[in-house]
C-alpha cells in the first residue's frame, strides 16, 4: 500500500500569502497524484489531478507540481475561503490512498 | 445538474448489516466507475471500494474485504453498498464519488452517516 505523508499538519498564514503544501509518497507514484479541498461539513472537492492538472472550475491560484515521491500544492495569494483542509490522493495502485491532510489556518 | 445522493445511513449495532444507496443524475451513469469513500470523525478520507462502469469488476480496501459488497443497477442509475458484520471502526460518513479516467474523484455526494454502536 502506498502511504502518503502530508506536511505540515497545520500551516498558519495570512490572506494574500503563498501556501506550499507537501505530500510525500512511500514509493514512486510517477505523477499519479490528486489534491482535494474540504470545507467543514462538506465533501472533498477535486482541485488537481495527475499532479498538475486543474479540475474544472478551479481558480488559477491553485497549482500542483512534483513527481516520483515528492509533490507540492501551491496556493498563490490566499483568499478567505482557502483557509480549510487539503488532502492528497494517489492512483498508482490499489488500494487508492489519501494523505492525512494539511489544515491551512489564518495567522 | 450532475449529482450523487446517498441514503441508507443510520445507527446500527455491531455485527449487524446495513445497505447504502447512491442515486446518480445529470450524467450517463453507465459510463463511469463509481467509488465509496468514507471519513471517520476527525480523520481523513479512506477509500473503501470501486465498481467498474459495467459492474464487472470490483476492488475493495483490505479493511472491508469479505464484509462489504458493492453493486450497481445501471437501469436505475443507482449504486449500492451492502455492509455486513459491521464494526465500531466502520463508523464514518460514507460518500459515493464518481471516478475519472485518472482515478480521481470529481463528483461527490453529500454523504450519509453510519454509526456502529451498541
Amino acid at each position: 500500500e502506498v502511504v502518503l505523508t502530508q506536511s505540515p499538519a497545520t500551516l498558519s498564514l495570512s490572506p494574500g500569502e503563498r501556501a506550499a503544501l507537501s505530500c510525500r509518497a512511500s514509493q514512486n507514484i510517477k505523477t499519479y497524484l490528486a489534491w482535494y479541498q474540504q470545507r467543514p461539513g462538506q465533501a472533498p472537492r477535486l482541485l488537481i489531478y495527475d499532479t498538475s492538472n486543474r479540475a474544472t472550475g478551479i481558480p488559477a491560484r491553485f497549482s500542483g507540481s512534483g513527481s516520483g515521491t515528492d509533490f507540492t500544492l501551491t496556493i498563490s495569494g490566499l483568499e478567505a475561503e482557502d483557509f480549510v483542509v487539503y488532502y492528497c490522493q494517489q492512483r498508482l495502485s490499489w488500494p487508492l490512498t489519501f494523505g492525512g491532510g494539511t489544515k491551512v489556518e489564518i495567522k | 445538474q450532475v449529482q450523487l445522493v446517498e441514503s441508507g445511513g443510520g445507527v446500527v449495532q455491531p455485527a449487524r448489516s446495513l445497505r447504502l444507496s447512491c442515486a446518480a443524475s445529470g450524467f450517463t451513469f453507465s459510463d463511469f466507475h463509481i467509488h465509496w469513500v468514507r471519513q471517520a470523525p476527525g480523520k481523513g478520507p479512506e477509500w473503501v471500494t470501486c465498481i467498474s462502469y459495467d459492474g464487472s469488476n470490483q476492488f475493495y480496501a483490505d479493511s472491508v474485504k469479505g464484509r462489504f459488497t458493492v453493486s450497481r443497477d445501471n437501469s436505475k442509475n443507482t449504486l449500492y453498498l451492502q455492509m455486513n458484520s459491521l464494526r465500531p471502526e466502520d463508523t464514518a460518513v460514507y460518500y459515493c464519488a464518481r471516478g475519472t479516467t485518472n482515478h480521481a474523484f470529481d463528483i461527490w455526494g453529500q454523504g450519509t452517516t453510519v454509526t456502529v454502536s451498541s
